[in-house]
Parts: structure tokens; C-alpha cells; sequence
């Protein structure tokens, strides 16, 4: 057990410019979540895939925001045209089935 | 409205006493309410769940309660130490296992 891998853990990038980050889930863990953590404020729930199917999304989650988990295993999170607002601490966490969550350490996104 | 409510203002203690924290919550009915520690730069990490029909929860210094006619949990930290400071974040669970809502957290420092 590793741990949930998150890259880059910093990524600093103009208003306007796709980002695509990266979340590698503890193995045998079928569920995979994203939350968005902004500064004195608690995770906020953006999506959850079960295995590959993408169950739920939030409606934080505009057009502009695309998550993905082909075959099951890691996910991405791409962000198109970023604005300033979307500059935030992007977490993700796996579990099994159930069980409480293990989260990473996050991908901290700057947006200028 | 919805709101879950943690002490935003830091709660600073002496090394050895026991640190008590709360979590309100308004207009929600979770059945099960988990609290996370969280480091700075790093992500939550998962401490204990209560299920609403039980009262309370141990695991080792840690006791968590939960009444859900005051709509309230307390988490009790006893004999703290210096190593306990940390922000600590209530969750609720409204039995989706996936979408978590958290509180801002409130700081813990313990003074040595």
C-alpha cells in the first residue's frame, strides 16, 4: 500500500491554459474521487467514478472541467481555458467500496 | 439552509490537557459523521466514524460523540501532545459512501 499518488503536486499556469492533473489510487481500491480544497474551507466533492463509470458529478464542475478513469485504475482531471477562480488545492482519494477515504496530497493549482 | 459549522478561530492548548472540538451541522440528517486530520500541504487523513445510532466512538486518545437531536459531534483529543496540532475536519456522510460535505476544520495547537 502506497498511498494515493497525485502529479504534479504544484502547478503554476496563465488564465486561459488547459491543465490536465493526474491521480494514481491505492490498487485495490474500485473507488476514486476528486474534491477541491480552496484556503480555510473544507473539501468540496467534485466527482466519483466507481471502477471506470463516472457516477456523479457536482454542479462545482462546469463544462470546463473533465474527469476521466479508463480501465479502472488511475484518473485525470483536465481543466480547459483556466480562469483565476479555479486556483484551489485539487485532491483525490480512493476507498473500497464503503470504507472511509484515503486521500492524497494533492495537486495545488495557481492560476495568474 | 444546509451549513455544517467547525470553530474557525484555533483552539490552543497546554500539552497534556484534553482538546475538545465541535461540529454543528443545520438542516442535514447524515448516517454516519467522520473526522479527518489534515496537516498543512498535505491531505485529510481519516480518524473515526460514528454511525447515527451509536453515541460514541473510541480509538485510543481519540473519543468522538454524536447526537443527532442536537445535531452536534464533539471530538476529544485527551492527553494531548505537541504532535496532535493539526486542522481537524468534520465530515457528513448522508449514506451516499461517496459525497462527503465537509466543515472548514478548526486549528489545534498544543503548546509543549
Amino acid at each position: 500500500d502506497t498511498g494515493v499518488s497525485q502529479d504534479p503536486r504544484h502547478k503554476i499556469t496563465k488564465r486561459g491554459q488547459n491543465v490536465t492533473f493526474r491521480c494514481d489510487p491505492i490498487s485495490e481500491h474500485n473507488r476514486l474521487y476528486w474534491y477541491r480544497q480552496t484556503l480555510g474551507q473544507g473539501p468540496e466533492f467534485l466527482t466519483y467514478f466507481q471502477n471506470e463509470a463516472q457516477l456523479e458529478k457536482s454542479r462545482l464542475l462546469s463544462d470546463r472541467f473533465s474527469a476521466e478513469r479508463p480501465k479502472g485504475s488511475f484518473s485525470t482531471l483536465e481543466i480547459q481555458r483556466t480562469e483565476q477562480g479555479d486556483s484551489a488545492m485539487y485532491l483525490c482519494a480512493s476507498s473500497l467500496d464503503d470504507s472511509p477515504l484515503h486521500f492524497g496530497n494533492g495537486t495545488r493549482l495557481t492560476v495568474t | 439552509s444546509q451549513k455544517i459549522e467547525q470553530n474557525s478561530e484555533a483552539l490552543n492548548i497546554q500539552e497534556g490537557k484534553t482538546a475538545t472540538l465541535t461540529c454543528n451541522y443545520t438542516n442535514y440528517s447524515p448516517a454516519y459523521l467522520q473526522w479527518y486530520r489534515q496537516d498543512p500541504g498535505r491531505g485529510p487523513v481519516f480518524l473515526l466514524l460514528i454511525r447515527e445510532n451509536e453515541k460514541e466512538k473510541r480509538k485510543e486518545r481519540l473519543k468522538v460523540t454524536f447526537d443527532t437531536t442536537l445535531k452536534q459531534s464533539l471530538f476529544h483529543i485527551t492527553a494531548s501532545q505537541p504532535a496532535d496540532s493539526a486542522t481537524y475536519l468534520c465530515a457528513l456522510d448522508m449514506d451516499s459512501s461517496y459525497k462527503l460535505i465537509f466543515g472548514s476544520g478548526t486549528r489545534l495547537l498544543v503548546r509543549p
